[in-house]
């Protein structure tokens, strides 16, 4: 029973073009949707969050995308670089509950110079 | 300003042995969480601490498996009697209080049994 779903488990993109990275999810008690970017050998490092009162947030070159009625949420990176390349974990949590993040699989992302 | 930390980072046992893995959380922060990794799957929650108590224990496999975070020191993972299938990475992150949502990761344990 997965509740949260990433289904492409890689993308290859070009240096200076845009990333997309998307995320499902099926438990509509989730309010707080997160992303974290992971190195090989790392632990996953925050990078950006989105409540659920909103619809977008932006961060820089970052920027989470929400949609509540789709259950669906996407992160865009633009421009893409060489740096960016990891692992992308979308998480999902309903706060006041057991505090507990679900995760999807992960997206590994490649930035090709 | 230290974060996450964890010890050790790379832990070989023999099936049968026990295991241990320390988490120390981020100064301030009194909320305690393990996660498993296991390959080519995402993180999997298995318990949530908070000083002397465990708040939920609902990811832990309930034989073998046991957390503690006392008053003092670092919050422990044991696993006791090790399998194949322990093998996993195992990442602990801490929150503040009433911010359980801002979770922060440590660099993990990487846990093999031979």
């Amino acid at each position: 029973d997965q509740q949260v779903k990433q289904n492409s488990p890689s993308l290859s993109v070009q240096e200076g073009r845009i990333s997309i990275l998307n995320c499902d999810y099926t438990n509509s008690m989730f309010d707080y949707f997160l992303w974290y970017k992971k190195y090989p050998a790392e632990g996953p490092t925050f990078l950006i969050s989105i409540s659920s009162i909103k619809d977008k947030n932006e961060d820089g070159r970052f920027t989470v995308f929400l949609n509540k009625s789709a259950k669906h949420l996407s992160l865009h990176i633009v421009p893409s670089q060489p740096g960016d390349s990891a692992v992308y974990f979308c998480a999902a949590i309903r706060q006041g509950g057991s505090e507990k993040l679900v995760f999807g699989k992960g997206t590994k992302l490649t930035v090709n110079p | 300003n230290a974060g996450v930390m964890q010890n050790p980072r790379h832990l070989v046992r023999r099936r049968g042995q026990e295991a241990r893995l320390r988490c120390s959380p981020m100064k301030g922060h009194s909320h305690v969480y393990w996660y498993r990794q296991l390959p080519e799957e995402g993180l999997k929650f298995m318990v949530y601490l908070q000083k002397e108590n465990i708040i939920d224990e609902s990811g832990m496999p309930k034989e073998r498996f046991s957390a503690e975070f006392p008053k003092e020191g670092p919050s422990i993972l044991r696993i006791q009697q090790v399998v194949r299938g322990d093998s996993a990475a195992y990442f602990c992150a801490s929150s503040p209080p009433w911010q359980g949502y801002e979770q922060y990761f440590g660099p993990g344990t990487r846990l093999t049994v031979t």
